[in-house]
């Protein structure tokens, strides 16, 4: 089945700290991974995905297909980076679905 | 100059009443989207559109369904909304050859 599974619903950290949102996923296949990001009252918003391997806002997230997981992460968390993320998939080229995980909100602690 | 447009962002509906919800873009994407995100739940797709191709989801009630009359507009109506129709309903686009997503603010549907 595929499936994107993201086990956290809630992270707490405090400024400063290092930040790791964990998505694993199912997919038989190769397929893209991406992380969205959504901060209060706005709309949801492509963060990064794993092909590109950038570095957006301090974030990286490498894609490991022996664990089958791409976890976010960033060394030292921002008060900014308070937002619920979502980790999603994509099949292979030409395919246009998408698969989400059910999220994890971040919050970052003064 | 919001790219993804959704009216109403928010909608009351009855039980059993019919609606339509509406997404229009400015992007010229060929690819748009809807998903129904419930409290606490993933964003899941119900259908999409390549171009006027119709692709609807195994598992998307016959209750949901969808036109896209051009580029710019897809609506989707509910024909018979239940009290677990409840939700936000997210309309987003992609463009040929990205896989980036632009989502829509959503609109968030209460039935009673």
């Amino acid at each position: 089945a595929q499936r994107v599974t993201q086990p956290e619903k809630l992270l707490s950290v405090f400024k400063g700290a290092p930040v790791e949102l964990k998505c694993n996923y199912s997919y038989s296949g190769s397929p893209e991974l991406f992380w969205y990001v959504q901060y209060s009252r706005q709309r949801l918003q492509l963060l990064l995905r794993h092909i590109s391997r950038e570095s957006i806002k301090g974030f990286t997230a490498d894609l490991n297909k022996g664990e089958t997981s791409f976890h976010l992460k960033k060394p030292f968390a921002q008060e900014e980076d308070s937002a619920m993320y979502y980790c999603a998939l994509s099949g292979a080229s030409g395919t246009y679905k998408y698969i989400f995980g059910t999220g994890t909100r971040l919050k970052v602690l003064a | 100059d919001a790219m993804v447009i959704q009216n109403p962002r928010y909608q009351v509906t009855q039980f059993g009443k019919p609606v339509t919800l509406s997404c229009s873009q400015t992007l010229n994407h060929n690819v748009m989207y809807w998903y129904q995100q419930k409290s606490s739940q993933a964003p899941k797709l119900l259908f999409h559109y390549y171009d006027k191709d119709f692709n609807n989801e195994a598992d998307t009630p016959d209750n949901f369904q969808s036109r896209r009359p051009n580029t710019s507009f897809c609506f989707l109506d509910i024909r018979s909304p239940g009290l677990g129709d409840a939700a936000m309903y997210l309309c987003a686009t992609r463009g040929q050859g990205s896989y980036e997503q632009y989502f829509g603010p959503g609109t968030r549907l209460t039935v009673t």
